[in-house]
């Protein structure tokens, strides 16, 4: 089955600077990655996605890219905030007999925005 | 309002007193799953469920049981509950499985503590 690694496990920046969260997947054949975001008490919230046939994907001050040969994808933050405080979770899809229906997590980022 | 709905919040019971932790969603969803979530080790999934009637182990079943019964429904029960599922869980749900154009939409958690 897929095995996701994501690092680091924490992360402490300070407001305006740029933070990156990287994973890896084993399974070649997975095509989905998303990332979650949990603040502190609260449920994880999807924040971005990309799926394999795309090399990067922006939303404002968020982006993930993915390098399918090394299997490995990153979330990127640029001109953190304070609230960007969370811990981050990165997922890759698992299954079998040509079926994904499973989304693997990674252990987690926790990040601190300093102001 | 679209959600999914936990309950309870928190939960403190003895070792081997059977429970049940419901979950509810109102999107019409056909896929659900139950996650665990511990330090250090991410959200590990438990059980899952494509449709009424369909569900299939994650990759931590051991002491759990779930049913769907209904489509909007998805309860887990614990039928003799140790301290090791002292942990923190969630329901989750998507239109369809997480691994196509639909992310997760999770519930609010349920803290659940065994002595």
């Amino acid at each position: 089955g897929e095995n996701v690694e994501q690092h680091p496990s924490t992360l402490s920046v300070q407001e305006g600077d740029s933070a990156v969260i990287k994973c890896t997947y084993s399974d070649s054949a997975s095509n989905y990655f998303p990332w979650y975001k949990q603040e502190l008490g609260k449920r994880p919230q999807l924040i971005i996605d990309i799926r394999s046939n795309v090399g990067e994907k922006k939303d404002q001050r968020i982006a993930v890219t993915l390098n399918k040969t090394a299997k490995h994808f990153s979330l990127h933050i640029t001109e953190t905030q304070p609230e960007d405080s969370a811990v981050y979770f990165c997922a890759a899809p698992d299954g079998f007999s040509g079926g994904y229906n499973k989304l693997i997590f990674g252990a987690g980022t926790r990040l601190a925005v300093h102001p | 309002e679209a959600q999914v709905t936990q309950n309870p919040r928190y939960l403190i019971t003895v070792t081997g007193k059977k429970l049940t932790v419901t979950c509810s969603q109102n999107m019409n969803h056909e896929y659900m799953s139950w996650y665990r979530q511990d330090p250090g080790l991410g959200l590990r999934q438990i059980y899952y469920s494509m449709n009424v009637e369909v569900t299939d182990k994650g990759d931590v079943p051991e002491g759990y049981k779930v049913s769907r019964k209904e489509k909007r429904n998805f309860p887990l029960i614990l039928e003799s509950p140790s301290p090791n599922q002292t942990s923190l869980y969630f329901c989750a749900s998507s239109l369809s499985d997480p691994t196509g154009n639909y992310g997760y939409t999770f519930g609010s958690g349920t803290r659940l503590t065994v002595v």
